[in-house]
């Protein structure tokens, strides 16, 4: 069944260190999407990429840093977490940036 | 920058109508969406509406948009315990600020 796929599902994390949270895709969308998610403030976009090869800084993107070095994968890193980091990440996709965005299950992180 | 507001909170009784409001500032859109998230889970696409329209209905769903005032509405009649969600509005493109924060539905028996 074509869709998003995100790993892990959770993950307890001690602040300092890193991580990488993944994404991939089968449905050959060319944009990909990380947004994280927090009570109240709702679904920021941290970073996105229009297509392989390319990304882009979204709202919050401080702390965190993509590759898209295929049209499949879109990995999101934090290179030294950080308790304000705790919160649900979710990848998304879309055949293009104006289309229907479809949504992975979520990733939820607790960096303590 | 381009901003898309809603409203937090509603309850309802379940068979009661329910309406979710937005408002959004960048008026190029084609399409405008909504969005419903159930508990524990992403967003799934609920219904959208071609920026040329002023409703659309689809089943229980009418989506109104007053480009005037740029609100975007959506009415769900015969509203059901499996219509307890957060619901956003979207304004594309997505590679910016495009989701609303998003209005939760709490049905009640």
């Amino acid at each position: 069944i074509a869709g998003i796929t995100q790993a892990p599902t959770s993950q307890i994390l001690a602040a300092g260190r890193r991580m990488t949270l993944r994404c991939t895709q089968d449905m050959r969308h060319n944009a990909m999407y990380w947004y994280r998610q927090d009570l109240g403030l709702g679904l920021r976009l941290i970073h996105y990429s229009n297509t392989a090869g390319t990304t882009g800084k979204g709202e919050v993107p401080d702390g965190y840093s993509v590759s898209r070095a295929n049209t499949d994968d879109f990995p999101l890193t934090l290179a030294s977490a950080v308790p304000s980091q705790t919160s649900v990440y979710f990848c998304a996709t879309s055949r293009d940036s104006k289309e229907t965005q479809y949504f992975g299950p979520g990733t939820r992180l607790l960096v303590l | 920058g381009e901003d898309v507001e809603q409203s937090l909170f509603l309850s309802v009784r379940e068979g009661d109508s329910s309406v979710i409001n937005c408002t959004y500032t960048d008026s190029s859109s084609t399409y405008l969406y909504w969005y419903k998230q159930e508990p524990g889970a992403g967003l799934q696409l609920l219904t959208y509406i071609f920026s040329n329209m002023d409703m659309k209905q689809d089943q229980r769903l009418t989506v109104l948009l007053n480009k005037k005032d740029k609100h975007l509405s959506l009415r769900i009649a015969d509203t059901q315990t499996g219509d307890s969600a957060i619901y956003f509005c979207a304004e594309p493109p997505y590679n910016r600020l495009a989701f609303g924060k998003g209005n939760q539905v709490v049905v009640i028996p």
